[in-house]
């Protein structure tokens, strides 16, 4: 069964410059998340799909970032523009049906460098 | 939301038992245990779930005390690979956030 795919896997950018990732979740999986990781520190949820319906987005700074799930499969993450502070690893995870409780399956990430 | 405490980091050596705690004071009656290991340069991968006593898989053992308000994950003999950052996750159903905390980090020494 093929993982949760991510790209691309580095990006370096300057601020103020727009940037976007793309996930495509394990085939079949209702929920994708999008999780944004700082250096030493746990990953902090930004958004949540079911199918292609916004669950929870309580934490994405939408001033800047935005996200997509148009059929319900693949999403993409933009960020725009962006700021020093947003130099991370986001992370995408998949789950079939969106319980806490379920496994969630992430991707390898996506490294991005502000400068 | 229940929120949860680990130890920051932790040192081993190969062949040990590893025993790490979480503290979850808040934890709901609805609330599972679940723990995810994270190596450097990929991103986390379950581990075990519980919801109470004790649960073994061919990767953890997950100790659950009767009052719920802590959990250990227990490692048997580590080897260099299980050196990771391992979180311990609370919630249960009905569309709870998944919150990490900032983990454990484990280094295994030979």
């Amino acid at each position: 069964e093929a993982g949760v795919a991510q790209s691309p896997r580095y990006k370096i950018i300057e601020k103020r410059q727009s940037v976007a990732f793309w996930c495509n979740p394990i085939s079949g999986h209702a929920t994708l998340y999008w999780y944004q990781q700082i250096l030493g520190q746990g990953p902090k949820l930004l958004i949540q799909f079911q199918n292609n319906g916004v669950v929870d987005d309580s934490q994405l700074p939408k001033d800047r970032f935005s996200a997509e799930r148009l059929k319900g499969v693949d999403s993409t993450l933009k960020i725009q523009p962006a700021k020093l502070e947003d130099s991370a690893v986001y992370l995408c995870a998949s789950s079939p049906s969106g319980e806490v409780r379920e496994t969630q399956y992430f991707g390898p990430g996506t490294r991005l460098l502000v400068l | 939301l229940a929120k949860t405490t680990q130890p920051i980091s932790m040192d081993s050596y190969e062949g040990q038992e590893v025993n790490i705690t979480c503290s979850h004071n808040n934890i709901a009656t609805n609330d599972y245990i679940t723990w995810y290991q994270q190596f450097p340069s990929q991103g986390p991968r379950f581990i075990i779930q519980g919801y109470k006593t004790k649960v073994t898989n061919e990767v953890a053992s997950l100790f659950i005390p009767a009052d719920r308000k802590s959990s250990t994950l227990s490692l048997p003999r580590v080897s260099l690979s299980d050196t990771a950052v391992y979180y311990c996750l609370v919630g249960g159903t009905g569309g709870f956030k998944t919150i990490f905390g900032a983990g454990t980090r484990l280094f295994v020494k030979a």
